[in-house]
């Protein structure tokens, strides 16, 4: 089984729907993270929580919003979609006391807004 | 600023050896990763390096020179399967004592027969 699972794998949409992206992890791991892939651009990190009660915004913020359940689930949502969020989001985890802080990454979710 | 540079593509041939070169320029710098990325996969971790030298793992290597901004990494004996992004990212550490991660654009290798 994976460590890092993210739902859905693929979504398309359109704009001005709500849309939330889920993440679990079995890991262990104290922190976790949501980022945005486009091509010809890094990974950019939009949110980051380093416990359940400890949420933190990333460099691209702005349209997302997210939320630390538990310790091992992290959803990212978008409030209103827009044609521009259209990327691929990935979920990642670290222990924070091991590994170097390592980051392990989700399979994806390719999300479309049409 | 902080700013991560690496090329776009590279292409090698099978059995071959590859360097894939990362230069940055980041304030509080704490760690290189190296990442592989399979066209629409998930990034997994190949390396890390902290401090200056060379670390060996099996066919990859990843070398460190934090006076010089620069590291790479070294595929030996390349296989059709080593084609892939391989994603630089330096680790920076801020104010509030946050390590973040910042990604270079990744390099995509193209392994021929």
């Amino acid at each position: 089984d994976a460590d890092v699972t993210q739902t859905p794998r693929n979504r398309i949409t359109k704009t001005g729907k709500r849309i939330m992206l889920e993440c679990s992890q079995t890991k262990g791991h104290d922190r976790m993270y949501w980022y945005r892939q486009d091509p010809g651009l890094g990974l950019r990190l939009i949110y980051y929580s380093f416990d359940v009660k400890d949420i933190n915004k990333g460099e691209i913020s702005d349209g997302y919003s997210v939320s630390r359940q538990a310790q091992a689930k992290f959803s990212l949502s978008l409030e209103s979609a827009i044609p521009n969020q259209t990327a691929l989001y990935f979920c990642a985890t670290s222990n924070s006391g091991r590994e170097a802080d390592t980051q392990y990454f989700g399979p994806g979710t390719r999300l479309t807004v049409l | 600023g902080q700013n991560i540079d690496q090329p776009t593509e590279m292409t090698a041939t099978e059995g071959a050896i590859v360097q894939i070169n990362c230069t940055y320029q980041t304030s509080g710098f704490n760690g290189l990763f190296w990442y592989q990325q399979h066209a629409g996969e998930a990034p997994t971790f190949l390396s890390y390096n902290v401090l200056d030298g060379l670390e060996e793992k099996g066919r990859f290597s990843s070398f460190l020179s934090r006076s010089k901004g620069y590291s790479y990494l070294l595929l030996k004996e390349l296989q059709m399967k080593d084609s892939a992004s391989y994603l630089c990212a330096v680790r920076a550490f801020q104010s509030g004592g946050y390590n973040k991660l910042i990604f270079g654009a990744g390099t995509r290798l193209a392994v021929h027969p």
